[in-house]
């Protein structure tokens, strides 16, 4: 089974803080995703990778930034974290763009004070 | 207006009931849709995948699209309490160029199935 895990479950930070998110996926999947998913408005793009050292914007990557240095790790991070940027993110990763399903972690819920 | 619109529920009904799950999109492009499912404290999980318009069925599950309508639908026959879950919708478009695999999601309806 493929497993997506995301370093921490829960995270609480002060406005301003730069904060790292970590995602590692361990079936050699070209693809990893950042989404965050809030009330009422499903889960929105942030970023996305289809290859080391690759990455895209996607739908809301204003405030975001991502590191892709090996295949199996996406890191998120949040250059100066702000109250509006509390959110539960989730990371994902796929075989290749085509039809293989996205496999995601189970989430970490932030906290911005 | 969103690309993807899903009944928000949420959704409440007794055990064995028949459950309707719906979405609308406005992207003719979309050409791959997808339900996913997630539990509580948990990631999203692929439940059901289409391609063309029409119904396919597992178990209990069945989707249908019709792409003249853009309109997706989940049917969950014979509900369980184990089915209470929120039920998203995905789509996109064809692979190709920087989409690879990126996924437009609905907002998600949140089912309850009571014993």
């Amino acid at each position: 089974d493929v497993k997506v895990t995301q370093s921490s479950r829960y995270l609480v930070k002060r406005t301003g803080e730069k904060v790292f998110l970590e995602c590692v996926q361990d079936m050699d999947h070209e693809n990893m995703f950042w989404y965050r998913q809030d009330p009422g408005l499903g889960l929105r793009l942030i970023y996305f990778s289809y290859d080391v050292k690759m990455k895209e914007k996607g739908d809301i990557p204003e405030g975001y930034s991502v590191s892709r240095e090996k295949k199996e790790r996406f890191s998120l991070i949040l250059e100066s974290a702000s109250t509006n940027q509390t959110s539960m993110y989730l990371c994902a990763s796929s075989l290749y763009g085509g039809v293989s399903p996205l496999h995601f972690g189970n989430g970490t819920r932030l906290t911005v004070t | 207006q969103k690309e993807v619109e899903q009944d928000p529920g949420p959704l409440s009904v007794p055990e064995g009931a028949i459950v309707s799950l719906n979405c609308t999109y406005s992207n003719s492009a979309f050409q791959y849709f997808m339900w996913y499912r997630q539990y509580s404290r948990k990631g999203p999980e692929l439940l059901m995948y289409t391609y063309s318009s029409g119904n396919k069925e597992d178990g209990r599950f069945t989707a249908q699209v019709d792409k003249s309508s853009k309109y997706i639908s989940l049917f969950i026959r014979d509900s369980q309490p184990s089915d209470s879950a929120t039920y998203l919708c995905a789509m996109r478009g064809l692979a190709g160029g920087t989409s690879y695999g990126k996924l437009t999601f609905g907002q998600g309806t949140i089912l309850t199935v009571h014993p």
